[in-house]
């Protein structure tokens, strides 16, 4: 067990709906980070917090939108959702943002959209 | 641009058999490198990370990694694979920014 927790484990939804995952970091982090995998693109970095404010962007789509909130917990926001975005979606904790910081990864939330 | 490459996708080996993964990079300065373990629906977790020094890197799970300047390599290795290491291995690289970056994943199978 990593100490970083993802809700809900499971997400089905259809074509142009909107969904929020949630992400809870370890106890100390202040870093967040989430990462997609999917069949065709592989494991890929959206996008990075740090103590609430925005540190880095990845491959991250206009309709997708994060944030970081005053108890570090972060949530992904993904709306006008297309086949396409199916995907195993990970979020990650670290310290802070030394390159020297191991971030932990949780179990991750499987996306399927019909 | 940085980049890690995976060549193999599927790997079979016999349990107590030895294992070399292996993982090329393509980076413009000190390489900061890492190798996680994904098993069946769970999330990665990290295996050993190389950022400088001794160039053998000792991990968990019996694993270690050895970075080879001169081959452009990071190879991951276990002399002894048990059939719970069957999952996906990644090799991963840090951006300038700390955010990692993937390789195409070797998914390993142990045969009894």
């Amino acid at each position: 067990d990593s100490g970083v927790t993802q809700t809900p484990k499971h997400l089905i939804t259809a074509t142009g709906q909107r969904v929020t995952l949630r992400c809870s970091p370890r106890s100390g982090d202040l870093s967040v980070y989430w990462y997609q995998q999917s069949l065709d693109q592989g494991l890929q970095f959206l996008i990075q917090y740090y103590n609430g404010e925005e540190r880095a962007k990845g491959n991250i789509l206009e309709r997708f939108s994060a944030q970081q909130f005053p108890d570090l917990h972060s949530e992904l926001n993904l709306s006008s959702l297309e086949l396409g975005d199916s995907a195993l979606y990970f979020c990650a904790s670290s310290p802070g943002t030394s390159p020297k910081d191991t971030q932990y990864f949780g179990p991750g939330t499987r996306l399927t959209v019909l | 641009a940085q980049s890690v490459t995976q060549p193999d996708i599927h790997i079979t080996v016999s349990e107590g058999a030895s294992l070399e993964l292996r993982c090329n990079y393509s980076y413009g300065a000190t390489p900061y490198l890492f190798w996680y373990v994904q098993s069946p629906g769970q999330g990665l977790q990290l295996l050993l990370k190389y950022f400088s020094g001794d160039t053998l890197v000792q991990g968990i799970k019996g694993f270690e990694a050895e970075f080879k300047r001169s081959q452009s390599s990071f190879n991951l290795r276990k002399p002894s694979v048990h059939w719970s290491d069957a999952a996906e291995y990644f090799c991963a690289g840090l951006t300038g920014a700390n955010n990692l970056f993937f390789g195409t994943g070797t998914r390993l199978t142990v045969i009894p």
